[in-house]
Protein backbone atom coordinates (compact mmCIF):
# COMPACT_ATOMS: atom_id res chain seq x y z
CA UNK A 1 0.00 0.00 0.00
CA UNK A 2 1.92 3.53 -1.37
CA UNK A 3 -1.01 5.53 0.35
CA UNK A 4 -1.94 6.76 -2.87
CA UNK A 5 -5.43 4.70 -4.64
CA UNK A 6 -6.10 5.95 -8.54
CA UNK A 7 -9.25 5.54 -10.46
CA UNK A 8 -9.43 3.59 -13.18
CA UNK A 9 -6.49 1.85 -13.61
CA UNK A 10 -7.33 1.38 -17.35
CA UNK A 11 -9.30 3.21 -19.48
CA UNK A 12 -9.80 3.42 -23.27
CA UNK A 13 -11.19 6.12 -25.20
CA UNK A 14 -12.14 7.58 -28.84
CA UNK A 15 -10.11 10.82 -29.81
CA UNK A 16 -11.78 13.41 -29.45
CA UNK A 17 -13.47 12.15 -25.82
CA UNK A 18 -12.46 13.92 -23.10
CA UNK A 19 -11.09 11.86 -20.27
CA UNK A 20 -10.78 11.99 -16.16
CA UNK A 21 -8.71 10.47 -13.58
CA UNK A 22 -8.89 10.55 -10.20
CA UNK A 23 -6.46 10.16 -7.41
CA UNK A 24 -7.60 9.51 -4.00
CA UNK A 25 -4.24 10.23 -1.40
CA UNK A 26 -5.09 7.49 1.57
CA UNK A 27 -1.98 8.90 3.70
CA UNK A 28 -0.90 12.02 5.40
CA UNK A 29 0.68 14.17 3.41
CA UNK A 30 1.33 17.99 2.05
CA UNK A 31 1.92 17.42 -1.59
CA UNK A 32 0.52 15.78 -4.19
CA UNK A 33 1.98 15.40 -7.41
CA UNK A 34 0.91 13.99 -11.48
CA UNK A 35 2.94 13.08 -13.61
CA UNK A 36 2.70 11.47 -17.74
CA UNK A 37 4.98 8.33 -18.87
CA UNK A 38 4.70 7.40 -21.94
CA UNK A 39 6.33 3.86 -23.25
CA UNK A 40 9.65 3.42 -22.57
CA UNK A 41 10.71 6.66 -20.72
CA UNK A 42 10.13 7.73 -17.28
CA UNK A 43 7.72 9.91 -15.40
CA UNK A 44 7.25 13.69 -16.66
CA UNK A 45 6.12 16.18 -14.17
CA UNK A 46 2.88 17.68 -15.16
CA UNK A 47 1.48 19.73 -12.20
CA UNK A 48 1.30 19.94 -8.24
CA UNK A 49 -0.59 20.85 -5.45
CA UNK A 50 0.12 21.77 -1.62
CA UNK A 51 -3.11 21.42 0.11
CA UNK A 52 -5.85 22.67 -2.61
CA UNK A 53 -3.61 25.14 -4.03
CA UNK A 54 -2.10 24.13 -7.51
CA UNK A 55 1.33 25.89 -7.07
CA UNK A 56 2.87 24.46 -10.51
CA UNK A 57 1.11 23.79 -13.54
CA UNK A 58 3.21 25.56 -16.22
CA UNK A 59 4.03 22.53 -17.31
CA UNK A 60 1.10 20.90 -18.25
CA UNK A 61 1.30 19.38 -21.63
CA UNK A 62 -1.34 21.76 -23.44
CA UNK A 63 -4.64 23.62 -22.30
CA UNK A 64 -6.24 20.26 -23.11
CA UNK A 65 -4.67 19.03 -19.54
CA UNK A 66 -6.13 20.48 -16.64
CA UNK A 67 -6.25 19.27 -12.69
CA UNK A 68 -8.17 20.04 -9.66
CA UNK A 69 -7.89 19.57 -5.98
CA UNK A 70 -11.80 20.72 -4.29
CA UNK A 71 -11.23 20.58 -0.40
CA UNK A 72 -7.51 19.75 -0.61
CA UNK A 73 -8.65 16.01 -0.86
CA UNK A 74 -8.85 13.81 -3.46
CA UNK A 75 -7.79 15.37 -6.94
CA UNK A 76 -8.48 14.81 -10.56
CA UNK A 77 -6.54 15.16 -14.01
CA UNK A 78 -8.99 16.10 -17.04
CA UNK A 79 -7.74 15.78 -20.63
CA UNK A 80 -10.06 17.08 -23.18
CA UNK A 81 -10.46 16.06 -26.58
CA UNK A 82 -8.19 13.57 -26.41
CA UNK A 83 -5.75 12.61 -29.10
CA UNK A 84 -3.35 9.60 -29.84
CA UNK A 85 -0.21 10.92 -28.30
CA UNK A 86 -1.84 11.37 -24.86
CA UNK A 87 -1.81 7.45 -24.66
CA UNK A 88 0.61 7.14 -21.68
CA UNK A 89 0.55 5.76 -18.00
CA UNK A 90 -1.25 8.73 -15.80
CA UNK A 91 0.51 8.62 -12.10
CA UNK A 92 -0.11 10.36 -9.26
CA UNK A 93 2.00 10.77 -6.58
CA UNK A 94 1.74 12.15 -2.68
CA UNK A 95 4.81 14.00 -0.49
CA UNK A 96 4.11 12.59 3.16
CA UNK A 97 4.19 15.49 5.66
CA UNK A 98 7.31 17.29 6.92
CA UNK A 99 9.95 14.49 7.53
CA UNK A 100 9.90 13.18 4.30
CA UNK A 101 11.71 13.56 0.94
CA UNK A 102 10.64 11.17 -0.81
CA UNK A 103 7.40 10.40 -3.55
CA UNK A 104 4.65 7.80 -3.04
CA UNK A 105 3.44 6.53 -6.20
CA UNK A 106 -0.32 4.97 -6.90
CA UNK A 107 -0.44 2.38 -9.34
CA UNK A 108 -1.46 4.94 -12.48
CA UNK A 109 -3.94 5.03 -15.19
CA UNK A 110 -3.08 3.47 -18.50
CA UNK A 111 -5.11 5.32 -21.17
CA UNK A 112 -5.09 4.02 -24.52
CA UNK A 113 -6.60 6.78 -27.44
CA UNK A 114 -8.12 5.18 -30.64
CA UNK B 1 17.37 23.43 -12.99
CA UNK B 2 17.92 19.42 -12.42
CA UNK B 3 18.15 16.40 -14.59
CA UNK B 4 18.86 12.71 -14.78
CA UNK B 5 20.88 10.97 -17.25
CA UNK B 6 20.77 7.02 -16.58
CA UNK B 7 23.25 5.31 -19.08
CA UNK B 8 21.81 2.11 -21.02
CA UNK B 9 18.41 1.67 -21.80
CA UNK B 10 19.17 -2.09 -21.04
CA UNK B 11 21.23 -3.95 -18.97
CA UNK B 12 21.60 -7.87 -18.91
CA UNK B 13 23.16 -10.11 -16.31
CA UNK B 14 23.07 -13.60 -15.49
CA UNK B 15 21.75 -14.49 -12.61
CA UNK B 16 23.83 -14.58 -9.26
CA UNK B 17 25.98 -11.82 -11.20
CA UNK B 18 26.58 -8.24 -9.98
CA UNK B 19 23.95 -5.41 -10.98
CA UNK B 20 25.43 -1.86 -11.71
CA UNK B 21 22.77 0.52 -13.34
CA UNK B 22 24.48 3.77 -13.32
CA UNK B 23 23.62 7.19 -12.69
CA UNK B 24 24.59 10.93 -13.15
CA UNK B 25 22.27 14.01 -12.23
CA UNK B 26 23.03 17.71 -12.65
CA UNK B 27 21.70 20.44 -10.09
CA UNK B 28 21.85 23.79 -9.04
CA UNK B 29 21.46 23.06 -5.64
CA UNK B 30 22.30 20.24 -3.21
CA UNK B 31 20.14 17.11 -4.62
CA UNK B 32 18.04 14.89 -2.86
CA UNK B 33 18.55 11.34 -5.26
CA UNK B 34 16.31 8.36 -5.22
CA UNK B 35 16.47 4.76 -6.91
CA UNK B 36 12.48 3.73 -7.95
CA UNK B 37 11.52 0.57 -9.29
CA UNK B 38 8.39 -0.37 -11.50
CA UNK B 39 7.06 -3.42 -12.62
CA UNK B 40 5.13 -4.13 -15.59
CA UNK B 41 1.82 -1.81 -14.97
CA UNK B 42 2.86 -0.98 -11.82
CA UNK B 43 3.68 2.24 -10.19
CA UNK B 44 6.76 3.15 -8.85
CA UNK B 45 8.35 2.11 -5.89
CA UNK B 46 10.90 3.61 -3.94
CA UNK B 47 14.19 1.42 -3.24
CA UNK B 48 16.55 3.71 -1.98
CA UNK B 49 17.11 7.81 -0.95
CA UNK B 50 19.78 10.33 -0.44
CA UNK B 51 19.28 13.10 1.46
CA UNK B 52 22.47 13.80 3.62
CA UNK B 53 25.05 12.31 5.67
CA UNK B 54 26.14 9.03 4.68
CA UNK B 55 26.83 8.65 0.97
CA UNK B 56 26.56 4.88 1.02
CA UNK B 57 22.78 4.59 1.39
CA UNK B 58 21.26 0.95 1.55
CA UNK B 59 17.96 -0.09 0.39
CA UNK B 60 15.64 -2.74 0.12
CA UNK B 61 15.79 -5.95 -2.22
CA UNK B 62 19.48 -6.04 -1.19
CA UNK B 63 20.01 -2.47 -3.19
CA UNK B 64 22.49 -0.08 -2.86
CA UNK B 65 23.74 2.89 -4.24
CA UNK B 66 26.54 5.43 -3.11
CA UNK B 67 26.28 9.69 -3.86
CA UNK B 68 29.95 10.79 -5.35
CA UNK B 69 29.40 14.46 -5.50
CA UNK B 70 32.61 15.17 -7.69
CA UNK B 71 31.57 12.21 -10.39
CA UNK B 72 27.61 13.91 -10.10
CA UNK B 73 26.71 10.40 -9.69
CA UNK B 74 24.42 7.85 -8.02
CA UNK B 75 24.97 4.35 -9.52
CA UNK B 76 22.95 1.53 -7.91
CA UNK B 77 24.38 -1.99 -7.55
CA UNK B 78 23.68 -5.29 -5.68
CA UNK B 79 25.75 -7.88 -5.39
CA UNK B 80 23.96 -10.85 -6.62
CA UNK B 81 20.96 -10.46 -9.00
CA UNK B 82 17.59 -13.10 -8.83
CA UNK B 83 15.06 -13.57 -11.42
CA UNK B 84 12.68 -11.44 -9.49
CA UNK B 85 14.52 -7.91 -10.01
CA UNK B 86 13.59 -8.10 -13.84
CA UNK B 87 12.04 -4.20 -13.81
CA UNK B 88 12.29 -0.99 -14.76
CA UNK B 89 14.62 1.54 -12.56
CA UNK B 90 15.08 5.14 -12.32
CA UNK B 91 16.77 7.35 -10.91
CA UNK B 92 15.28 10.60 -9.89
CA UNK B 93 16.94 14.25 -8.52
CA UNK B 94 15.02 17.00 -6.37
CA UNK B 95 16.19 20.24 -5.43
CA UNK B 96 16.25 19.70 -1.56
CA UNK B 97 14.29 22.62 0.64
CA UNK B 98 12.50 23.61 -2.36
CA UNK B 99 9.54 22.02 -4.02
CA UNK B 100 11.03 18.57 -4.21
CA UNK B 101 9.63 18.21 -7.49
CA UNK B 102 11.27 14.74 -8.63
CA UNK B 103 12.72 14.70 -11.95
CA UNK B 104 13.46 11.19 -13.63
CA UNK B 105 15.61 9.98 -15.60
CA UNK B 106 14.48 7.82 -18.78
CA UNK B 107 15.23 4.86 -16.92
CA UNK B 108 17.10 1.18 -17.20
CA UNK B 109 15.33 -2.18 -18.03
CA UNK B 110 17.32 -5.12 -16.06
CA UNK B 111 16.79 -8.61 -17.65
CA UNK B 112 18.21 -11.42 -15.70
CA UNK B 113 19.06 -14.16 -17.38
CA UNK B 114 18.73 -17.96 -15.51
Amino acid sequence: DTGVSQDPRHKITKRGQNVTFRCDPISEHNRLYWYRQTLGQGPEFLTYFQNEAQLEKSRLLSDRFSAERPKGSFSTLEIQRTEQGDSAMYLCAIRPRSGNTEAFFGQGTRLTVV
Amino acid sequence: AQSVTQLGSHVSVSEGALVLLRCNYSSSVPPYLFWYVQYPNQGLQLLLKYTTGATLVKGINGFEAEFKKSETSFHLTKPSAHMSDAAEYFCAVSEGGGSYIPTFGRGTSLIVHP
